[in-house]
This record gives C-alpha cells, structure tokens and sequence, in this order.
C-alpha cells in the first residue's frame, strides 16, 4: 500500500518570508507522480504543483518549489515570500495510475 | 464556467436516514472521484469512476454507495449502514484514470447526522 506522510500538523511563517513543508511517502513503484494541493478556508482544493518521478528537475511554479529526493522518497514544498492568502492546509498526494493517496495536511498560518 | 459543483454545501440528517450527496462535472472528464476528509486525517477514497456505468471501491467504501449512470453524474449515497457518516465530502474529477492528470476538486459538501 502507499501511504503519505507530513510530519508537520501546523506551521507558521511571517510575511515576506520562507517556509518548507515536509512530505515523505512509501512506494514500490517506479513511475508516478506527486502533487501540493492548498486547501483555504473556503476548502475548496487546488493544484499548487506537481512532480513526475522520471524528472529529475524540481518543479517550480512561481514562488512555489519542491525539492524532490527519489531515493529518499521526499518531497518538500518550498514557499517564497510568503503571502497572506497562502494562509491554508496543504496536503501532499502521491499518484499511481489511477489513485490519490493523500497526507493528513499541514496547516499553515501567515503572520502580518 | 466548466467545473464541478456539489450540492447541498451543508447537509443535516437524522440517525438512520439514507442519504444522496450530488456531484455534477461539466468538463467533459471521464474519471470522478469521491472522497472523506475528517480532522486531521487529510482525504480517504470512498469511490472512484473511471468511465460510465463501471466504479470501484476506495479505502473505505463500506456504508456507502454510488452510481455512473451519465458522465457528468457521479452522486453518493451515504446509507445507515455507515457507522460514522459525519464528516466534509469532496467529489472530483480528472480528464481520463491512468495518467498523470491532476484532478479538480468540488467545493465539498458537509453532512451531519444528528
């Protein structure tokens, strides 16, 4: 089975600021692929960025970076300067063919 | 505006009562997906579609039931067999299964049974 895990149930991180979110996860396969998505308040989710295992590049979108270790099988999000609307629970999802499997979420905060 | 809508946003029941929660795509997508999210366990697959009139079990599809009569059309059904039916349901949907789609996600509907 895969699973997913993120170490982290809150953070916090001034404005203007860096923070990494932490996300491990377990699998036997291969091929697959990995996502951020931000859940806000409104709890509607959305895509923040995504990995394909066979790449060895991190994906960047924006501020928003990963730092993808294979062999380590981890997958941290990078959040530069911080903004107030980043304030949301975000969740790591592994994919395999036709599954989510996602973490129990880290909450991060925004400080003004 | 394409995208997912689910219906109702806040749901409430009695005890016993079955329960149909809706979920409409208009994206035109072949796969939908329903899934739990409870506090501080992040989201559980309960059912996933992949074309019409086919579906299969999640990680914990006991309790509950759904149907793929349409493409667009994926509702559940939260029946009195589900011991803890209390929770914030999301339905999503991806282009087709079997690739690195991401999926796009319904505002989510949270139901209470009282």
């Amino acid at each position: 089975a895969q699973t997913v895990t993120q170490s982290q149930p809150e953070m916090s991180v001034q404005e203007a600021e860096t923070v990494t979110l932490s996300c491990t996860y377990d699998t036997s396969e291969s091929n697959y692929y990995l996502f951020w998505y931000k859940q806000p308040p409104s709890r509607q989710m959305i895509l923040v960025i995504r990995q394909e295992a066979y790449k060895q590049q991190n994906a960047t979108e924006n501020r928003f970076s990963v730092n993808f270790q294979k062999a380590a099988k981890s997958f941290s999000l990078k959040i530069s300067d911080s903004q107030l609307g980043d304030t949301a629970m975000y969740f790591c999802a592994f994919m395999k063919i036709d599954q989510f499997y996602f973490g129990t979420g880290t909450s991060l905060t925004v400080i003004p | 505006d394409g995208g997912i809508t689910q219906s109702p946003k806040y749901l409430f029941r009695k005890e016993g009562q079955n329960v149909t929660l809706s979920c409409e795509q208009n994206l035109n997508h072949d796969a939908m997906y329903w899934y739990r999210q409870d506090p501080g366990q992040g989201l559980r697959l309960i059912y996933y579609s992949q074309i019409v009139n086919d579906f299969q079990k999640g990680d914990i599809a006991e309790g509950y039931s759904v149907s793929r009569e349409k493409k667009e059309s994926f509702p559940l059904t939260v029946t009195s067999a589900q011991k803890n039916p209390t929770a914030f349901y999301l339905c999503a949907s991806s282009i087709f299964a079997g690739v690195s789609n991401e999926q796009f996600f319904g505002p989510g509907t949270r139901l209470t049974v009282l």
